[in-house]
């Protein structure tokens, strides 16, 4: 069965500076990864997607992830924090039998002035 | 590009009565739709998968016949909350998937949620 673990459930940084989300996951074959946000009490966003070709996955308002098979990790990168993007981040797989998506616990980033 | 629209956005009513929360694809077909609910400061939970034509499938640890789940056709899927009691007060979001996408892993498009709030 696929599951993801966000590593960490809160992360702050000042603006301007580096943003790393982790996410770790297990599956037993190559999975299809995505990152979402969710602002304060809307609905979700997709930042991007890893469904088995570049590795490297460019998103949505300078968002990153990078697929490393080796470490099974997908962390979400950017360099330059905005106040804006802080959110709730998740780390989400999809099952390939059903399509159904797997949501890792979140991260809540949180970006300082 | 995609759309899914839910509606209401927000909801209060009494223990007890039922409320229908209805999630529409407004430019695609959606043979598949899912609904998903999350409490305060949690992550989202899959309830249930909405198929268009039959019965929806719950997910484990979820009353079908408290949440009821219609897919009447292929841009409306319904979820009502049948006798409603404060501990069902929650975020309820829909995603859909779009027909037209044929391999795993297809971007699917989440609706901007539903507050649901039972007094």
């Amino acid at each position: 069965a696929q599951s993801v673990t966000q590593l960490d459930s809160h992360v702050s940084v000042s603006e301007g500076t580096p943003v790393l989300l982790r996410c770790n996951y297990s599956s037993s074959y190559s999975p299809s990864l995505f990152w979402y946000v969710q602002h304060p009490n809307k609905g979700l966003q997709l930042l991007l997607k890893y469904t088995s070709a570049a590795t490297l996955v460019k998103g949505i308002n300078g968002f990153e992830a990078e697929f490393k098979k080796s470490e099974t990790s997908f962390h979400l990168t950017k360099p330059s924090a905005h106040m804006s993007d802080a959110a709730e981040y998740f780390c989400v797989v999809s099952d390939r039998g059903t399509d159904k998506l797997i949501f890792g616990t979140g991260t809540r980033l949180q970006v300082f002035p | 590009g995609a759309v899914v629209s839910q509606h209401p956005s927000w909801v209060i009513c009494k223990s007890g009565t039922s409320v229908k929360i209805e999630c529409r694809s407004l430019d695609f077909q959606a043979t598949t739709m899912f609904w998903y609910r999350q409490f305060p400061k949690q992550s989202l939970m899959l309830m249930a998968t909405s198929n268009e034509g039959s019965k929806a499938t719950y997910e484990q640890g979820v009353e079908k016949d408290k949440f009821l789940i219609n897919h009447a056709s292929l841009t409306l899927s319904t979820l009502t909350v049948t006798s409603a009691h404060p501990e069902d007060s929650s975020f309820y979001i829909c995603s859909a998937r779009d027909r037209g996408l044929l391999s795993v892993g297809n971007t699917i498009y989440f609706g901007e949620g539903s507050w649901l709030t039972v007094v």
